[in-house]
């Protein structure tokens, strides 16, 4: 079975722009979490998706909003984008929404904002 | 506010020996315990989880314990070997509250010397 996919792996980006980061969860998977892992601050929820609709939210600004699709793939998006965004940005997916069920990851997005 | 916390940054054992990694929570409403391993600009890959209505599992090689009135949780590793070295990272999640979203310690670099 395919684990989570993320696509890109690296991305360059310069301040002020946006960026657009995709999941695709293992097959059978209807929740999506993201994660931001910086040196600093370490591994922090952004938020959880499942049928489509966000289930959580961690503290981030609005600037960093997401979505899912039918087929349970979801997207990041980061708009105006800061020195300090610059991170490794995860996605997991699990079967369920509730319950004792575990997350799995991607390989992660590397983001550089210059 | 550091609700889950690994105290120590790095451990180093000797190939064979036991390795144990510990973590501290203060959440109690804290109900369900991951323990991930993850390599450099890697995802963090799942080890093993535990319930609170547990305080053992074991899966191979791998086990962890939950002390809930301590609110403490170990994992250990026997025997340990070399492809074991990497950062573990303790997660923990509150069903009721909290959904899916994953609290997570700042990780302990593990070196397995042959």
């Amino acid at each position: 079975k395919a684990g989570v996919t993320q696509t890109p792996r690296y991305l360059i980006k310069t301040r002020g722009q946006q960026v657009t980061l995709s999941c695709s969860p293992i097959s059978g998977h209807r929740s999506v979490s993201w994660y931001q892992q910086t040196p600093g601050q370490g591994l922090q929820f952004l938020f959880e998706y499942f049928s489509e609709t966000q289930r959580n939210k961690g503290n981030f600004p609005g600037r960093f909003s997401g979505r899912q699709f039918s087929n349970s793939r979801s997207e990041m998006n980061v708009s105006t984008l800061e020195l300090g965004d610059s991170a490794l940005y995860l996605c997991a997916s699990r079967k369920l929404a509730g319950g004792a069920d575990t997350q799995y990851f991607g390989p992660g997005t590397r983001l550089t904002v210059l | 506010d550091q609700q889950v916390k690994q105290n120590s940054p790095s451990l180093s054992v000797q190939e064979g020996r036991i390795s144990i990694l510990n973590c501290d929570y203060t959440n109690s409403m804290f109900d369900y315990f991951l323990w991930y391993k993850k390599y450099p600009a890697e995802g963090p890959t799942f080890l093993i989880s535990i319930s609170s209505i547990k305080d053992k599992n074991e899966d191979g090689r791998f086990t962890v314990f939950l002390n809930k009135s301590a609110k403490h949780l170990s994992l250990h590793i026997v025997p340990s070997q070399p492809g074991d070295s990497a950062v573990y990272f303790c997660a923990a999640s509150a069903r009721e509250t909290s959904g899916s979203r994953l609290t997570f310690g700042e990780g302990t670099q593990l070196t397995v010397n042959p």
